[in-house]
């Protein structure tokens, strides 16, 4: 199974600011099946990014993704208050995985 | 616009058995859900994400897989003409104690597009 691991557990940034958040796989994983997902709470999962890098439906462009091998990155660019909330990384694979979050806090 | 709701969740006694349900809506005519693949994800009180199991359509085969954690416990089938997919779940344990979420799985691009809302479980003596 691939063990995926995300960085920071908690970020807390100003609104206007960029995110950065990392994702680790234990081995190297074919690009398209690395998806991103946010969630409120309460709420379920909204899909971000699928394929590393491909925007899903509805998605603003402030998201992007990228990354390759077993470092990938979701990127937020201009942050807004209802960016607030945990951000999964899935790797779709033989045994599906998600990493185990990042706490996303506009302040 | 897929839409999923699940039903079935509540408390049960360690050692038993309950059965969730997710019905589906929303499919077309070209994009059948006899042709979708399923999952089902779960998640933990003030935890992360756990991916349980899938079941694909009976064009790809039919078939299941899951988590370690509920091999040979829990149990996903389909009902193609009432478009709902099932999880039998027996031998609770306490740590079975989630939100379970139905999602469909979208093929070719690979990722969860449609979620269901959540149901709770508890298990609990």
């Amino acid at each position: 199974e691939i063990v995926l691991t995300q960085s920071p557990g908690t970020l807390s940034l100003s609104p206007g600011a960029r995110a950065a958040l990392s994702c680790r796989a234990s081995q190297t994983v074919r690009s398209n099946y690395l998806a991103w997902y946010q969630q409120k709470p309460g709420q379920a999962p909204r899909p971000l990014i699928y394929g590393t890098s491909i925007r899903a439906s509805g998605i603003p462009d402030r998201f992007s993704g990228s990354g390759s091998g077993t470092d990938f990155t979701l990127t937020i660019a201009r942050l807004e208050p209802e960016d607030s909330g945990v951000y999964f990384c899935q790797y779709y694979g033989v045994s599906p995985s998600f990493g185990q979050g990042t706490k996303l806090e506009i302040k | 616009e897929v839409q999923l709701v699940e039903s079935g969740g509540s408390l049960a006694r360690p050692g038993g058995s309950l059965t969730l349900s997710c019905a589906a809506s929303g499919f077309t005519f070209s994009d059948p859900f006899s042709d979708a693949w399923m999952g089902w994800v779960r998640q933990a009180p003030g935890k992360g994400l756990e991916w349980v199991g899938r079941i694909k359509s009976k064009r790809g085969g039919g078939t299941t897989d899951y988590a370690a954690s509920v091999k040979g416990r829990f149990t996903i089938s389909r009902d193609d003409s009432e478009n709902t997919v099932y999880l039998r779940m027996s031998s609770l344990r306490a740590e079975d104690s989630a939100v379970y979420f139905c999602a469909h799985i979208r093929l070719v691009e690979w990722f969860l597009e449609s979620w269901g809302q959540g149901i709770l479980v508890t298990v609990s003596s």
